[in-house]
């Protein structure tokens, strides 16, 4: 069971917009920023939003981050193929011992 | 550029201990926190605990406080994570990664280490 709760799966079709969303409680996202993590079949994980809403150098500005209370969330526009990948989101956790928690993942499927 | 390079894949005996390297180049070792992210078969991320490479000093997930030590060597610019006493459920993905800053995002991963236990 992860700390953070996300949607086990998403889908949408090329060229759609789709949200995947990330909602934690006010030791984690309500007190520190949320990063997203991409890892694709096989690989280590990338980062792709770091600070709520800042993309690392050569992540296409088809992703997006926003933060509201103990949620977040990140959006993709204009869907690609090669999108299709597990989604982390994680944030600092300030409860007892200053920790890292992240979601349970989701599964992103472009039809 | 910056990277991790972790050890290759260990096979294990139920009850035995596991020692997974982690080594840093293209940047200051010294600089940048060290992470211990460990990933199930089919599961999700886990965050296991950090160290500080400047003067050693650790943190650890509670899940993991008796059964963890992660250390470095500053000289080899490589940190060492050591689980002991694995089970099964300690089969999974090790990965080592570096935030920017202190409670920053990981930028950087290294490319993982498949630790299966088996009795």
């Amino acid at each position: 069971q992860s700390v953070l709760t996300q949607p086990p799966s998403a889908s949408g079709t090329p060229g759609q917009r789709v949200t995947i969303s990330c909602s934690g409680s006010s030791s984690n996202i309500g007190s520190n920023t949320v990063n997203w993590y991409q890892q694709l079949p096989g690989t280590a994980p990338k980062l792709l939003i770091y600070s709520n809403n800042q993309r690392p150098s050569g992540v296409p500005d088809r992703f997006s981050g926003s933060k509201s209370g103990t949620s977040a969330s990140l959006a993709i526009s204009g869907l690609q193929s090669e999108d299709e990948a597990d989604y982390y989101c994680a944030a600092w956790d300030d409860s007892l011992n200053v920790h890292v928690v992240f979601g349970g993942g989701t599964k992103l499927t472009v039809l | 550029q910056m990277q991790l390079v972790q050890s290759g894949a260990e096979v294990k005996k139920t009850g035995s201990s596991v020692k997974v390297s982690c080594k840093a180049s293209g940047y200051t070792f010294t600089y940048r926190y060290l992470h211990w992210v460990r990933q199930a078969p089919g599961q999700a991320l886990e965050w296991m605990g950090w160290i500080t490479p400047f003067n050693g000093n650790t943190n650890y997930a509670q899940k993991f406080q008796d059964r963890v030590t992660i250390t470095r060597d500053r000289s080899m610019s490589t940190a060492y994570m050591e689980l002991s006493s694995l089970r099964s459920e300690d089969t999974a993905m090790y990965y080592c990664a570096s935030p920017q800053d202190p409670e920053g995002a990981f930028d950087i991963w290294g490319q993982g280490t498949m630790v299966t236990v088996s009795s």
